[in-house]
């Protein structure tokens, strides 16, 4: 099946850095979802992506998705502590047509910021 | 606007005991999918329903497990026997419609089986 592989797989930053990760794919991707999970709970969508070259903001966050579509990348300006959490790429990849295929995620990228 | 709920958030039972896990989507939502999240790695899609019906359920392990949406709204995931494998985060999540619109999941029920 289609793999994302997200980078890096863990940060550790001091709080008020400026954080950044992607995801890539060997094939072309649909939509691209950024999602964080903190311990204990489910994931949150923080920003969706629906077309190539779209660059989306959140507060502190903002992603992209890659005019080729098959990457994306977060960025987090002025990391606080309550930035920390696993975040996770996830995306819908092409499948022909109006076809789409089911949400895959990557591997995640584990997030400590240091007071 | 509510979220998705689902209970119970813990569960721990044992080895070839049965187990049934409940989800109520955001209202509205049309989509619904059960994902079996494993430590250290991210969710993977057992089922999908649209409405009542089944859209894709091909990574569901049919044997042992079995899923349900029968008025459309909430979904009940079932695990008859439970094996040790099983022990995952077992995530409920909803989108507005079926293809690449976002999806919304709820807090995830934890299954431990011994």
């Amino acid at each position: 099946g289609q793999q994302l592989n997200q980078s890096p797989q863990s940060m550790f930053i001091q709080e008020g850095e400026d954080v950044s990760m992607n995801c890539t794919s060997s094939s072309i991707f649909n939509t691209w979802l950024w999602y964080k999970q903190d311990p204990g709970e489910g994931p949150v969508l923080l920003i969706a992506l629906y077309k190539a070259g779209e660059l989306t903001s959140n507060g502190r966050l903002t992603a992209q998705f890659g005019i080729t579509r098959k990457d994306s990348f977060l960025n987090i300006s002025a990391s606080i502590p309550s930035d920390v959490g696993i975040y996770f790429c996830a995306g819908h990849p092409f499948a022909g047509g109006t076809s789409y295929g089911k949400l895959t995620f990557g591997q995640g990228t584990i997030l400590t910021v240091h007071p | 606007e509510a979220g998705v709920a689902q209970s119970p958030r813990y569960k721990i039972i044992e080895k070839r005991q049965s187990v049934a896990f409940w989800c109520n989507p955001i209202s509205g939502h049309a989509t619904l999918y059960w994902y079996q999240q494993i430590l250290g790695q991210g969710p993977k899609l057992l089922i999908q329903f649209q409405n009542n019906g089944v859209v894709d359920d091909s990574q569901l392990p049919k044997d042992r497990f079995s899923a349900e949406r029968l008025k459309g709204v909430d979904s009940t995931l079932k695990i008859q026997p439970a094996k040790l494998e099983d022990s995952a985060v077992y995530l409920c999540a909803s989108s507005l419609e079926a293809g690449t619109r976002a999806q919304y999941f709820g807090p995830g029920t934890r299954l431990l089986v011994l």
